[in-house]
């Protein structure tokens, strides 16, 4: 079993949907990560997160540190927003910010 | 504003060459990150640099080498090179916290 996990793997939306990706993790956590992998390979920070909820644009994060879960939340989704979604988690017990990252989830927006 | 650079974007190599990448952070950023992720796989970490200094190590094989210079910038030598180095290498700087990438350099090996 993996230490962070993501649902779904794979996402298609029309264009305009609220989208909700989800992030469990099962190990104590200094902080978690959303990343954002477009084809090509380029990897964007969207947030970081240690508690609560961060907003930037249409993008909305959550974390629940006792329920170890975030969630990753998209609203009215553009096709833009097609790209690999990845939560990544810096866990207790390693120095740094040393990541563990999760299989990432595969978001497909149709116009 | 300034990324996180990283040289050069794409390098083909045959087997047993050797390959050094490079990766310059954002300005007073002083901790830079390497991490390698296979075709279809998670990015793995395999080293990290604070001030110039080791701060942590991940699954690195022994024929890689790096180290962070006075400028901060960082290098990753990689002998003896494996098909199975061919990979996307990233490379991330913080200071403080919060993580930035590179766009990665693209290492084929044939």
């Amino acid at each position: 079993k993996n230490e962070v996990e993501q649902s779904p793997q794979n996402l298609t939306a029309q264009e305009g949907e609220f989208i909700t990706i989800n992030c469990s993790y099962s190990v104590g956590i200094s902080a978690l990560h959303w990343l954002q992998q477009h084809p090509g390979g380029g990897i964007v920070s969207l947030f970081m997160l240690s508690s609560g909820k961060k907003k930037h644009g249409r993008l909305i994060a959550t974390i629940n540190i006792q329920e170890k879960h975030s969630s990753l939340h998209i609203t009215a989704s553009h096709p833009r927003d097609s790209a690999v979604y990845i939560c990544a988690v810096e866990p207790h017990d390693t120095s740094g910010s040393r990541l563990t990252f999760g299989e990432g989830t595969q978001l497909t927006v149709n116009p | 504003a300034a990324g996180v650079i990283q040289s050069p974007r794409h390098l083909i190599k045959e087997k047993r060459e050797t390959a050094t990448l490079k990766c310059y952070p954002i300005p007073r950023h002083d901790t830079v990150y390497w991490y390698q992720q296979g075709p279809g796989q998670d990015p793995q970490f395999l080293i990290s640099f604070y001030e110039k200094m080791q701060s942590d190590k991940g699954s690195i094989p022994d024929r890689f080498s790096a180290q962070q210079f006075s400028d901060y910038h960082s290098e990753l030598n990689m002998s003896s090179l494996e098909l199975g180095d061919s990979a996307l290498y990233f490379c991330a700087s913080s200071l403080g916290g919060e993580l930035f990438f590179g766009e990665g350099s693209r290492l084929t090996v044939l």
